[in-house]
């Protein structure tokens, strides 16, 4: 049972680049997340999806796009990355079952963008 | 929104004391969950919480809904515990879960 898979772990782009960022869980769980962690501030949702085929935006998506191909994986892209974009991004599931729900992480990927 | 503010943002306590972080937030929720973070950068989930206590080890979690407060406390502290710690609150939906800025804890052999 390895939780959430998240690659690469470091990735260096030059202004421009494009890059997909994947992430896998294999928990069953309908609930996945994409954020971002820059110094001194909290995670920020950049996209989130509720379940296998949807997606939506969240506080920070200008500049990413993201697919939700099946239960499992969830995807994250920049088309034409910006030095703004230098980040550490973490996947994230969440169980929601009411009694017990869990948020469960992806080891994160630091990515700069020069 | 929910706004989500912890503190203390920073703290250092030397091995042994028992420490207390605190979280408040502005909106009722349906959970709340303690994260804690490596320096390697890894995270992973300590509690989550709908109310009252709960307990794993030398951590123990507390929430007053009423009054919106949610407190970590580690007993006997050890620099193992050096990390951040993460408050974030849950609406119930699957978009709504809003982070705090973490707080640095750092314990001292």
């Amino acid at each position: 049972n390895a939780g959430v898979t998240q690659t690469p772990k470091f990735q260096v782009l030059k202004t421009g680049q494009s890059m997909t960022l994947q992430c896998a869980q294999d928990m069953n769980h309908n609930s996945m997340y994409w954020y971002r962690q820059d110094p001194g501030m909290g995670l920020r949702l950049i996209y989130y999806s509720a379940s296998e085929g949807t997606t939506d935006k969240g506080e920070v998506p200008n500049g990413y796009n993201v697919s939700r191909l099946n239960k499992r994986e969830f995807s994250l892209r920049l088309e034409s990355a910006a030095p703004s974009q230098t980040s550490v991004y973490f996947c994230a599931s969440r169980s929601t079952i009411a009694t017990n729900e869990k948020l469960f992480f992806g080891s994160g990927t630091q990515l700069s963008v020069l | 929104k929910n706004e989500v503010e912890q503190s203390p943002q920073n703290l250092t306590a030397q091995e042994g004391e028992f420490i207390t972080i605190n979280c408040s937030y502005s909106v009722g929720i349906s959970a709340l969950h303690w994260l804690q973070q490596h320096p390697g950068g890894g995270i992973v989930s300590l509690f989550m919480l709908s109310s009252g206590k709960k307990k794993h080890g030398r951590l123990i979690a507390t929430i007053n809904i009423q009054e919106k407060h949610s407190s970590l406390h580690i007993t006997a502290s050890h620099p193992r515990d050096s990390a951040v710690y993460i408050c974030a609150v849950s609406s119930g939906s699957a978009r709504q879960l809003t982070f705090g800025s973490g707080t640095q804890l750092t314990v001292l052999p």
